[in-house]
């Protein structure tokens, strides 16, 4: 079974251009989460959708990114424009969620931006 | 608000020991706990998941434990061997809303 599936792995722009990250959970996975994780530290959550709702999207900086998960299966995250206190990783992860019980939590290898 | 510290930062032993990784919470209201391990540049391996009825998990070498009254966690790894070089990660769930993570603990096991 294919695990979640991010790209691009690596992706090097210029400050004020825009960045696009995609992400392809696990086959059947109604959770998906997009994180930001800084160097030496751990990952941030961005937001949170549970199948195609953003359920927690509070620290989601709205004024440069946005994200989708249009029928409930992949998601886009995108920065427009991007900053150079963008760069970081942007981390995919998904689970299978019952109620009010988190599932565990699966992650893609990560997109790793730099903003010069 | 929930944080998440990991003791020790950061640890090198030689390898074949034993050792413990320790994670703590400032809210004991969690469903589960995650472990995790990270290697320099990828994404996040879980290792174990207790949920929220249970108090530890076992997988190999690897033992976790939870105790939600005291806010804490440990992982127990077992005859370390170079390949267990990595980044740990804890991570607790609010009551399914977010899994908050720690800053990791970085352990080098020496050949």
């Amino acid at each position: 079974e294919a695990g979640v599936v991010q790209s691009p792995r690596y992706k090097i722009i210029e400050k004020k251009q825009p960045v696009a990250f995609w992400c392809n959970p696990i086959s059947g996975h109604n959770t998906l989460y997009w994180y930001l994780q800084n160097l030496g530290q751990g990952p941030e959550l961005l937001i949170r959708y549970e199948n195609e709702e953003a359920v927690d999207d509070s620290q989601l900086p709205k004024d440069r990114f946005s994200a989708e998960r249009l029928k409930g299966v992949d998601s886009t995250l995108k920065i427009q424009p991007a900053e150079l206190g963008d760069s970081a990783v942007y981390l995919c992860a998904s689970s299978l969620d019952g109620g009010q019980n988190t599932g565990e939590l699966f992650f893609g290898e990560g997109s790793r931006l730099t903003v010069l | 608000k929930q944080e998440v510290t990991q003791i020790p930062a950061a640890l090198s032993v030689p390898e074949g020991e034993n050792l413990v990784l320790n994670c703590s919470f400032t809210d004991s209201a969690i469903y589960n706990l995650q472990w995790f391990r990270q290697d320099p540049g990828k994404g996040l391996t879980s290792l174990l998941l207790i949920q929220s009825s249970q108090r530890e998990q076992t997988s190999g070498r690897l033992n976790a434990s939870l105790d939600k009254s005291s806010g804490r966690s440990t992982l127990y790894i077992a005859a370390s061997q170079p390949g267990d070089s990595a980044t740990y990660l804890c991570a607790v769930d609010n009551y399914g809303q977010n899994f908050v993570f720690g800053p990791g603990t970085r352990l080098s096991v020496l050949p």
